[in-house]
């Protein structure tokens, strides 16, 4: 597969250990987040979002957490698993007059996750 | 499919030529986005779609790239004259509208490679 992220932060764990992947957004004004994890050759998968009048929102197994004051977005991953290896992303989006355009993403972390 | 696809999977193509890139959303998704991804970088937003006006363009990088969504499903990402720099992953993605904000969900992606 491709090879990504030379340039991209990386966090490395041992399987059954919790992750948390940070991220700093850069609107303010934005008030829906998008967390996706993307494989190697694949596009981005959808794993958890939040609005902006939440400051947690729980799924299976992660959690995301938004702290609006320093525009700071956090993904926590409940027993990783060598299936959790990939490119994680988060994404802000904002209102624009009557709709919800487009994404902004972030720069991206590598996890990976080992036996 | 339940999901989005993308079609070719990967395009070689030499510099000048034209291609289309195809996507199929969702459907009943009436939202429609074409992003483009370098390696190691996020996706960066080119242009969306809500029915089959195009909402939003300002992501295109210039007159070279024209999208099309004619019927509100089916979209082409046009590129005329193609050149080096223009090589990446090319993704699309859809959401039940723009009106939400909805998850956008993103297919496989077309990969572009320009000789």
């Amino acid at each position: 597969g491709e090879s990504v992220g030379l340039h991209l932060p990386t966090l490395s764990v041992q399987e059954g250990d919790n992750s948390i992947i940070n991220c700093a957004y850069s609107n303010s004004a934005s008030d829906y987040f998008i967390w996706y994890k993307q494989e190697s050759g694949k596009g981005p998968q959808f794993i958890i979002d939040i609005r902006s009048n939440m400051d947690k929102r729980q799924g299976q197994r992660v959690t995301v957490l938004l702290n609006k004051t320093v525009k700071h977005l956090s993904l926590q991953i409940a027993a990783t698993q060598p299936g959790d290896s990939a490119v994680y992303f988060c994404a802000e989006n904002i209102r624009g007059g009557t709709s919800y355009g487009k994404l902004t993403f972030g720069q991206g972390t590598i996890l990976t996750v080992h036996p | 499919g339940a999901g989005v696809s993308q079609t070719p999977s990967n395009k070689v193509t030499e510099k000048g030529k034209y291609v289309e890139l195809r996507c199929d959303p969702i459907s009943g998704h009436t939202a429609l986005y074409w992003y483009r991804q370098s390696l190691g970088q996020g996706p960066e937003f080119l242009i969306y779609f809500q029915g089959t006006g195009a909402a939003d363009d300002s992501g295109l990088p210039n007159d070279r790239f024209f999208a099309v969504r004619p019927e509100g499903s089916v979209s082409t990402l046009k590129i005329q004259r193609t050149e080096r720099g223009d090589s990446a992953m090319y993704l699309c993605a859809s959401s039940l509208n723009g009106g939400g904000p909805y998850e956008q969900y993103f297919g496989p992606g077309t990969r572009l490679t320009v000789t």
